[in-house]
């Protein structure tokens, strides 16, 4: 079965610091991999998604990400952290031929002290 | 501006009553999907869409129906065969052989 495993609920950084979510996922087929932001009582932000080619995919609000194969993961990184990150940030899948729905992981919090 | 609109923002509902949830797109897109959110278990896909007058079963789609008439429009009605209906709800749209999905804002349904 597809699925998206975000493996920590809450990461706490300090405003300036690097900041890294985590995803890892098990899909059979080729994945298209997206990552999410959701302030509170909101809809879906897109931040960025890797479908093909260079494996280092950069997005919105200074965001990165790096798909590793071999390892099945997807990371959301960020140089440098600003409180207002400070959110809820989902990692989803979707496999090119078995469907169009994208798949979620549970969710990771994301709090940046000043 | 092109985007998804979902009413109600704030839904309430007695025990055994059926409620309907709006979603409404002017994006052109064919496809159209309803998750469910709860805390700490992200989002879980409830039925989907693909053109219209078609829809399919997501992983929890006991106790909910929908209907596509119309290329715009993706109603989810949340019937009282579902034991735990509190949550809020997303809809979300994409364009065939696009990989961009948009999401609406939400809805809070909540039982009283």
């Amino acid at each position: 079965a597809q699925s998206v495993a975000q493996p920590e609920d809450q990461v706490n950084v300090a405003e300036g610091n690097p900041l890294t979510v985590k995803c890892t996922y098990s899909v059979s087929g080729n994945p298209y991999l997206f990552w999410y932001v959701q302030y509170p009582n909101r809809g879906l932000q897109f931040l960025l998604k890797y479908i093909t080619g260079d494996n280092l995919v950069k997005g919105s609000y200074g965001f990165e990400a790096e798909f590793n194969k071999s390892q099945t993961s997807f990371h959301l990184k960020k140089p440098s952290a600003l409180v207002s990150d400070s959110a809820l940030y989902f990692c989803a899948v979707r496999v090119n031929q078995a469907g169009t729905a994208l798949i979620f992981g549970k969710g990771t919090t994301l709090s940046v002290s000043s | 501006d092109g985007g998804i609109t979902q009413s109600p923002k704030y839904l309430f509902r007695k025990e055994g009553q059926n409620v309907t949830l709006s979603c409404e797109q002017n994006l052109n897109h064919d496809a159209m999907y309803w998750y469910r959110q709860d805390p700490g278990q992200g989002l879980r896909l409830i039925y989907y869409s693909q053109i219209v007058n078609d829809f399919q079963k997501g992983d929890i789609a006991e106790g909910y129906s929908v209907s596509r008439e119309k290329k715009e429009s993706f109603p989810l009605t949340v019937t009282s065969a579902q034991k735990n209906p509190t949550a809020f709800y997303l809809c979300a749209s994409r364009a065939t052989g696009g990989y961009g999905y948009t999401f609406g804002s939400g809805t809070r349904l909540t039982v009283v």
